[in-house]
Parts: C-alpha cells; structure tokens; sequence
C-alpha cells in the first residue's frame, strides 16, 4: 500500500470548518483513500473513502486532487467532540485488506 | 456504535500467563480483524479471518493465535504474556473481507504486571 504523510497535529476553532491535508504521492490508480479516526483510546472510526471523485457523507467531505496524489478531509463545523486522531489510509482494492496505520494528525478543537 | 463488541473490556494479569479476547463481528459480516496498538507502535494489524479461515497474518507472534468460529465470533490467545504485550487490541469487523470497509470494536487493555 501507497505511505501517507499528515502533518502530526493541528487546531481547529470550534464552529470552523476543519481541513485535515494528506499526502499520497504513490499512490496507484487502484488504491482507494480511506479516514479513520480515533478518539482518545476508543476504537478507530470509519469516517469515508474515495477513490478520486469527491465523496460526502454525514461526517465528512473528501476533496481528492485530480492526479490523486493528495486529498483532504473537511469536518465543515467543527466541535470539541471532534478532537481525535485523524487516519489517512490508502488502500488496495483487493486481496490483503488489513488497514495499515501511519501516525496520523491529532485535532485538537478549541472553544 | 459501530455493531463489533469486545470482551472483556479491560484485562489484568501477570507475566507468562494465557489470555483470551473475544470479538463479535456485525451482523453479516464474515470477515473479523485483530489488531494491536501499544504506545510505541501504533496500530499494526495482527491477523484476519474470513469465515472461518484464516485469511492474512501480519506481524503477529507466535505466542499469539486466533480462530473465528462458526457463529463467526473470534478469539484471539496471547500466551507467555511480556509485559511488552500490554495494550489495546481491537477486533474490526467487515462484510466480505475485500475491500469493503472495516469497522472496529472498543477494544481490550491488557495489562501485563
């Protein structure tokens, strides 16, 4: 699977749109763009996954590039309960599944 | 709540024993995932079942094994536990084992004294 760089942590205003940056430079035409995140020690989040269209959910949006060797995920109103450890995972659409964790960027939302 | 439960939430014990940790997949789901997160690693994937097969090992050890059964609920056993073994393991659970998405239970801290 393609590497990931995340800057290590950022903040956020709560209210304000969070955009969290990921690089995947290698990444290949078959590999899918997945977030993940973790709040405190619980139990990682599944929060969305593209390919290279934009994709919108309840949670989040992904903005990918078009020559996909970046994305970004926006929480567009931000809360304190959206301070976590956010995953960016990038993903072969086949055998050998498991899900391969960098260090990922820690939000912290301020009030 | 992502529909994977975990037991038992919390475990302490001492060096050299035998530990089992349960997981219940979502319902549906075929495919269970068992992985490891310590404070110097990170989270690394162990290994991965898919009805009832095992279907992909990671970096796990040998004093460490896994079954899913067939109600498809797994177990993971640590045995001659380190205290190094201490950590959250967390099962996910997903519905073919492809690349559908994973969704991962609350975890069990093991404490290793």
């Amino acid at each position: 699977d393609a590497k990931t760089t995340q800057p290590p942590s950022m903040d956020c205003a709560e209210g304000r749109a969070a955009n969290l940056p990921c690089n995947h430079s290698t990444i290949s035409g078959n590999e899918y763009v997945y977030w993940y995140r973790q709040i405190h020690s619980q139990g990682p989040q599944y929060i969305i996954h593209g390919l290279k269209n934009n994709e919108t959910n309840e949670m989040a949006s992904l903005i990918i590039t078009e020559d996909r060797k970046s994305s970004t995920l926006i929480l567009p109103h931000a809360t304190l309960r959206d301070t976590a450890v956010y995953y960016c995972i990038v993903r072969v659409n086949n055998a050998g599944n498991m899900l391969t964790f960098g260090g990922g960027t820690r939000l912290m939302v301020k009030p | 709540d992502s529909g994977v439960t975990q037991t038992p939430k919390h475990l302490i014990t001492a060096t050299g024993q035998r530990v089992t940790l349960r997981c219940s997949p979502r319902s549906g789901d075929l495919s269970v995932y068992w992985y490891q997160q310590s404070l110097d690693q990170g989270l690394q994937f162990l290994i991965q079942y898919y009805n009832g097969e095992e279907r992909a090992k990671g970096n796990i050890l040998e004093r460490f094994s896994a079954q899913q059964f067939p109600d498809l609920h797994s177990e993971l056993n640590l045995s001659s536990l380190e205290l190094g073994d201490s950590a959250l393991y967390f099962c996910a659970s997903s519905t073919t084992g492809a690349s559908d998405t994973q969704y991962f239970g609350p975890g069990t801290r093991l404490t290793v004294l």
